[in-house]
């Protein structure tokens, strides 16, 4: 079985800032792990994934997020938050990459202020 | 890139009827689609996959009799909710397996968002 914490459901940073949304999984077999942000009413987007290539994975928007397996965290960065950033993020776990469901977080819904 | 689409983006019924909400791959074909609910300010959880010209596979807890799926080509996937009540009022997120340039991923589609009166 698969599972995925997220800690910290609402988190706020002032514009410019870092944002850190933290993310811990639990797998049985080697894990593939994604970001996915969804803003009001819409579907999701995935921002970046990872397949067991590079450890430090690069997605849209200027986020990234490493794989650390001796702490099982996929943490997801931003250097400097926008306003435009402001959105609920979902990590996910499967499998693999589409032949399995992924198992989703609770969600982070990141706020920017100005 | 591969597109997903959903039918309709949001719907309202009346308590007691039922409703069809559709999932299209739009310029590839998907042997299998995933069905997803978020209730209000929560997660997604998955609820079934489907798998085209095959019977769908539900989670616990999901009814199958009345959540009703039915893949029937390689880019349409049906969601039926039948006799619906005001607690299944959610949003329906559905996505679909693509396997594009050697790569295997997901896709999803926009959401539809379901009320129920």
């Amino acid at each position: 079985a698969q599972s995925v914490t997220q800690l910290g459901s609402h988190v706020s940073v002032s514009e410019g800032a870092l944002v850190l949304l933290r993310c811990n999984y639990s797998s049985s077999v080697p894990p593939y792990l994604f970001w996915y942000v969804q803003y009001p009413n819409q579907g999701l987007q995935l921002l970046l994934k990872y397949t067991s290539a590079a450890t430090l994975v690069k997605g849209i928007n200027g986020f990234e997020a490493e794989f650390k397996k001796s702490e099982t965290s996929f943490h997801l960065t931003k250097p400097s938050a926008h306003m435009s950033d402001a959105a609920e993020y979902f990590c996910a776990v499967s499998e693999d990459t589409g032949r399995r469901a992924l198992t989703f977080g609770s969600g982070t819904r990141l706020q920017v202020q100005p | 890139g591969a597109v997903v689409s959903q039918h309709p983006s949001w719907v309202i019924c009346k308590s007691g009827t039922s409703v069809k909400i559709e999932c299209r791959s739009l310029d590839f074909q998907a042997t299998t689609m995933f069905w997803y609910r978020q209730f209000p300010k929560q997660s997604l959880m998955l609820m079934a996959t489907s798998n085209e010209g095959s019977k769908a596979t539900y989670e616990q807890g999901v009814e199958k009799d009345k959540f009703l799926i039915n893949h029937a080509s390689l880019t349409l996937s049906t969601l039926t909710v039948t006799s619906a009540h005001p607690e299944d009022s959610s949003f329906y997120i559905c996505s679909a397996r693509a396997t594009l340039a050697g790569r295997d991923e997901q896709y999803f589609g926009p959401g539809t968002r379901l009320t129920v009166t």
